[in-house]
């Protein structure tokens, strides 16, 4: 019984071209993250929700989005991909602001 | 602006004996302290969490402690088992700051046979 489910697994995209990845939770947690993770780094905050409030870290580039259309719900849209933007996406979720995240298996994003 | 270190990239130890995976950090407004353990092509696994409050906090194999004054914590894992290699991540968070986590480089926990 997954609690936060990514979706896919693995996407492959080309050089500028729009790509989406999603997330859901059957935990019913008000928060959800998104998180940039690139080999041998530590997971980096992106943004956030907080219900329907985003919060978007300072140092996240304009080319990353998200939404967030429900509670369930939330999705990671790269406008214009570059090769530095290969990386895993990790979503995570918790019940309430500074409690413990949960976090999804991650989608792997390859740049061609 | 580094401001959880692990310092040890790579740990191996022998099954049955005991891991220890050290954590530091610098920002005296950390209240809250998370470790996490990953495996290849899978998301973070929550696996135990300390307050500020406290100095210790246990759950069946796993311990975490925390030394405020030294802004240093471990995480001990006995008995070690091959099924717990994996890349152990601490994380910190702070009220201030609300949801966001501050993650260490993660240390690679090898458990021989």
């Amino acid at each position: 019984d997954a609690m936060v489910i990514q979706n896919p697994r693995y996407q492959v995209t080309q050089f500028g071209k729009p790509v989406t990845l999603s997330c859901s939770q059957t935990l019913n947690h008000n928060v959800m993250y998104w998180y940039q993770q690139k080999s041998s780094q530590a997971p980096k905050l992106l943004f956030h929700y907080y219900d329907k409030d985003f919060n978007n870290e300072a140092d996240t580039p304009d080319n990353f989005q998200s939404r967030r259309p429900n509670t369930s719900f939330c999705f990671l849209d790269i406008r214009s991909p570059g090769l530095g933007d290969a990386a895993m996406y990790l979503c995570a979720t918790s019940r309430g602001r500074g409690e413990t995240q949960y976090f999804g298996p991650g989608t792997r994003l390859l740049v061609l | 602006d580094q401001q959880v270190k692990q310092n040890s990239p790579s740990l191996s130890v022998q099954e049955g004996r005991i891991s220890i995976l050290n954590c530091d950090y610098t920002n005296s407004m950390f209240d809250y302290f998370l470790w996490y353990k990953k495996y290849p092509a899978e998301g973070p696994t929550f696996l135990i969490s300390i307050s500020s409050i406290k100095d210790k906090n246990e759950d069946g194999r796993f311990t975490v402690f925390l030394n405020k004054s030294a802004k240093h914590l471990s995480l001990h894992i006995v008995p070690s088992q091959p099924g717990d290699s994996a890349v152990y991540f601490c994380a910190a968070s702070d009220m201030t700051s609300g949801s966001r986590l501050t993650f260490g480089e993660g240390t690679q926990l090898t458990v021989n046979p």
